[in-house]
């Protein structure tokens, strides 16, 4: 079946650094992949919608500046966190579909997502 | 908008007793998608289902079985004869698919389930 890999699946930074993540399709070619992050005992909150060749698309009060997204290839997302603060911390997941599927077939996959602490 | 609203917030049960969670769902489209994922301790995210919106069937899968009624904008999930192992947090989602829009899925708050030994 379809594998996501994503990686670190955890980190521990330092307060003013950067942290980068990545999320990639190992099996399966992915125009679009998903970014999440869930707070403690929180739902999944979408960040941003990634698509390949293109610029992402933020949702409402995530700042794009901080938090980067790039999506050079068809395999491969990154989710660069800038500045971290403590308040950054928080579980991060990422989604991707496979291009190859019709519209209609909806193979959604997860990645086993990453946890940050900022110190 | 889409939504998702799981108004259970958390659920204890006592080992082998059955439990229902409830689901209600907000859309504009008439063709979306739905879904139940699980949550243990671990972090990730375990698929269960995936439902489009013309397919009104009710589906069992073991000891889970889903109910998804459109008049009611509802798509509850029960699972028969509990088991500590099904202690986890569940989500449920949805997703339009319309032509114009980028297939997001959309999360509930989610139901944290607790399975009493």
């Amino acid at each position: 079946g379809a594998v996501v890999s994503q990686h670190p699946s955890w980190v521990i930074c330092k307060s003013g650094t950067s942290v980068k993540i990545e999320c990639r399709s190992l099996d399966f070619q992915a125009t679009t992949m998903f970014w999440y992050r869930q707070f403690p005992k929180q739902s999944l909150m979408l960040m941003a919608t990634s698509n390949e060749g293109s610029k992402a698309t933020y949702e409402q009060g995530v700042e794009k500046d901080k938090f980067l997204i790039n999506h050079a290839s068809l395999t491969l997302s990154t989710l660069t966190v800038t500045s971290a603060h403590p308040e950054d911390s928080s579980f991060y997941i990422c989604s991707a579909r496979d291009s190859a599927q019709g519209r209609l077939d909806y193979g959604y996959t997860f990645g086993s997502g990453t946890r940050l602490t900022v110190v | 908008a889409q939504k998702v609203t799981q108004a259970q917030t958390e659920i204890s049960v006592v080992e082998k007793e059955d439990v229902t969670l409830d689901c209600v769902y907000e859309t504009r489209d008439t063709t979306y998608y739905l879904f139940w994922y699980k949550q243990p301790p671990s972090g990730e995210l375990v698929f269960l289902i995936r439902r489009n919106s013309f397919d009104e069937q009710n589906e069992i899968s073991g000891r889970y079985s889903w109910n998804f009624q459109k008049s009611t904008s509802s798509f509850n999930f029960t699972i028969t004869a509990s088991q500590v192992v099904d202690s986890a947090v569940y989500f449920c989602a949805l997703s339009e698919a319309s032509q114009n829009r980028d297939d997001k899925i959309i999360f509930g708050k989610g139901t944290r389930l607790h399975i009493l030994p």
